[in-house]
């Protein structure tokens, strides 16, 4: 089947720096995602990595190596705004062999003062 | 702000009963994304269309049908609802038809059935 796996939830204190990973098992794999969820929100794009590596965005990097199936993101300098759920999504083909985002769960980021 | 509107945003209803939510994408998005979101739960894909056509197939139950009308919005419809479909359903748009990886969401629908 397909999955993805990331933490459910990780706390950090403000100005620190946090991971989340996500490990995936797809049958087909096209590159993988992160979007943001604010509480009540709508899920905002913020960052993708098709090939092994890591690609920043700011205070986001994003990482991945597809020989261990695995991926993270990372948060630098944490804001209280950045209080959030965090998805990682695989591109995969559908059951009609046309391509669709699989999400994770998603993990809630917990911020202290 | 995305640019993808979705109504209604809240809608509460009867097990048994049919509702229809509607999407319109960003200005220029010919793919639109059904998404249903349960209570802190990832997203499910749906159902996609692109240019009036249906390009993708997700999880979708036969009791759920959507469309793309010729100005580019869809309409998701929901039938003999039940406790279950209780959920957040977003609407997402993106230019091209092979789901890319960024997709701009609406606000959702959040849908509680009685």
């Amino acid at each position: 089947g397909q999955s993805l796996e990331q933490p459910s939830e990780v706390t950090a204190v403000e100005g620190a720096i946090v991971q989340i990973n996500c490990t995936y098992q797809t049958s087909g794999f096209y590159g993988l995602s992160w979007y943001q969820q604010h509480d009540g929100g709508a899920p905002t794009f913020l960052s993708y990595n098709a090939l092994d590596g890591l690609e920043e965005t700011g205070r986001f990097s994003s990482f991945l190596s597809r020989s261990d199936s695995y991926g993270y993101l990372l948060l630098q300098e944490l804001q209280m705004k950045d209080s959030a759920s965090y998805f990682c999504a695989v591109r995969d083909a559908a059951m009609d062999s046309n391509y669709q985002l699989i999400w994770g769960a998603g993990t809630k980021l917990i911020i202290k003062p | 702000d995305s640019g993808v509107t979705q109504t209604p945003k809240h809608l509460i209803t009867a097990t048994g009963q049919r509702v229809t939510l509607r999407c319109s994408p960003r200005s220029g998005d010919l793919s639109v994304y059904w998404y249903q979101q349960s209570l802190d739960q990832g997203l499910q894909f749906l159902i996609q269309y692109y240019n009036g056509e249906e390009r993708a197939k997700g999880n979708i139950l036969e009791r759920f049908s959507a469309q793309q009308f010729p100005d580019l919005h869809s309409e998701l419809n929901l039938s003999s609802l039940e406790l279950g479909d209780s959920a957040l359903y977003f609407c997402a748009s993106s230019v091209g038809q092979g789901a890319p990886h960024e997709q701009y969401f609406g606000p959702g629908t959040r849908l509680t059935v009685t």
